[in-house]
């Protein structure tokens, strides 16, 4: 099945950690995206990548890294410059049009230890 | 800039009732896109609909149904006979042409109690 796989599923962070959360896609998608949600509140984009090579930074990319070296896979790197990082982490990929829904993975819950 | 607003953050209904979830939305742009969302406890969004500027006939799938009004910069949602299986988070989101990035509504919490 064509989808969005997100892995892992929980995720602990120790302080002054990096941590790398995955998200791979089969659905030949060219553009791919990282939202952060808070609970109670909304959506909120970290990075997003249109094509291969190239990702821009959303509105809340302090502290967290990306690559895009393959059109399937958009790994997330929370830093330990990142002071709160405790929040539900979502990837997303969409043919690279802006008429075009986004698909979502099943997200990755991250929390401090 | 884009803004879309929810103004309501939880709603409570009884199953069978017939719910509307509200969507206002901001842009400059002539030529944009509006999207729902269904966030099931689960976690991951499930794409529900896409409308353009462009077309503002209403829209009926099953017991959903959405009605996008240009005059009010609004795209409401309407559950019909609402189920236990409708509780979920439901956001509103917002593309223009030339941008490549949605722009989401801050969700509407759905509880439909048996």
């Amino acid at each position: 099945d064509g989808g969005i796989t997100q892995s892992p599923k929980y995720l602990f962070r120790k302080e002054g950690q990096n941590v790398t959360l995955s998200c791979e896609q089969n659905l030949n998608h060219d553009a791919m995206y990282w939202y952060r949600q808070d609970p109670g509140q909304g959506l909120r984009l970290i990075y997003y990548s249109q094509i291969v090579n190239d990702f821009q930074k959303g509105d809340i990319a302090e502290g967290y890294s990306v690559s895009r070296e393959k059109k399937e896979s958009f790994p997330l790197t929370v830093t330990s410059a990142q002071k709160n990082p405790t929040a539900f982490y979502l990837c997303a990929s969409s043919i690279r049009e802006s008429n075009q829904p986004q698909h979502f993975g099943d997200g990755t819950r991250l929390s401090i230890l | 800039a884009q803004k879309v607003t929810q103004a309501q953050t939880e709603i409570s209904v009884v199953e069978k009732e017939d719910v509307t979830l509200d969507c206002v939305y901001e842009t400059r742009d002539t030529t944009y896109y509006l999207f729902w969302y269904k966030q099931p406890p689960s976690g991951e969004l499930v794409f529900l609909i896409r409308r353009n500027s462009f077309d503002e006939q209403n829209e009926i799938s099953g017991r959903y149904s959405w009605n996008f009004q240009k005059s009010t910069s609004s795209f409401n949602f309407t559950i019909t006979a609402s189920q236990v299986v409708d509780s979920a988070v439901y956001f509103c989101a917002l593309s223009v042409r030339y941008g490549q990035n949605f722009v989401f509504g801050p969700g509407t919490r759905l509880s439909v109690l048996p």
